[in-house]
């Protein structure tokens, strides 16, 4: 049973560029919520997406956007890279039904020159 | 939104100490308490959880206990050993958010 996956492991981008990063949940679970953890951080919720649909939002700007497919993996948009937005980005997934409990992947790593 | 800290932020105890790590929120509706460990380069792993009926739940050396009316709730870690060093976060859950806040994380050191 595999867990929670996430590509790439690395990524190297330049200010202004955009960047996709991608997850699939671990087996029988339907929701995947999106986080940010800069350096000494804390992850930062970013957004959840359950049923395809953007169910919840933190305090992050437009230039983040997600997508999730009928099979439940899901994408994270970064438009107009940052300095700033260079992180860890962790995916975590959980059924919908017990919301509690989540389980991340091992995150991408993303550096912004 | 939820106030999380947590305290202290670094802590550094011999091989064999306990430790214990302290998060304070403020949302009164919180009514789930996660701790997650995670190791330099690793992903968050959830290492013992707490709803808002039980006061103490226990797991071989790791156990948590919660204080609903002060809102904080703690984790222990007796006898303590090298690969404990992690940072660990708390990050409790609102009744009416689906989403966890998490704290800023404590830094446990444990020498040998």
């Amino acid at each position: 049973d595999a867990g929670v996956t996430q590509s790439p492991t690395h990524l190297i981008k330049t200010r202004g560029q955009q960047v996709t990063l991608r997850c699939s949940p671990k087996s029988g679970h339907d929701t995947v919520s999106w986080y940010q953890q800069a350096l000494g951080q804390g992850p930062q919720f970013i957004f959840q997406y359950y049923e395809e649909e953007e169910r919840q939002r933190g305090n992050f700007p437009d230039r983040f956007s997600g997508h999730q497919f009928p099979n439940y993996s899901s994408e994270l948009n970064v438009n107009a890279l940052l300095l700033g937005d260079s992180a860890l980005y962790l995916c975590a997934s959980s059924p919908w039904g017990t919301r509690e409990t989540q389980y991340f992947g091992p995150g991408t790593r993303l550096l912004v020159l | 939104g939820e106030n999380v800290e947590q305290h202290p932020s670094t802590l550094s105890v011999q091989e064999g100490d306990s430790a214990v790590i302290k998060c304070t929120y403020s949302d009164s509706a919180s009514n789930y308490f996660p701790w997650y460990k995670q190791e330099l380069g690793k992903r968050p792993q959830l290492i013992i959880d707490i709803r808002s009926n039980v006061g103490e739940k226990k797991d071989q050396r790791i156990a948590v206990t919660l204080n609903k009316t002060a809102k904080h709730f703690s984790l222990h870690i007796t006898e303590t050993q090298p690969e404990d060093s992690a940072v660990y976060f708390c990050a409790p859950k609102s009744g009416g958010s689906y989403i966890p806040t998490f704290g800023r994380g404590t830094s446990l050191i444990v020498h040998p």
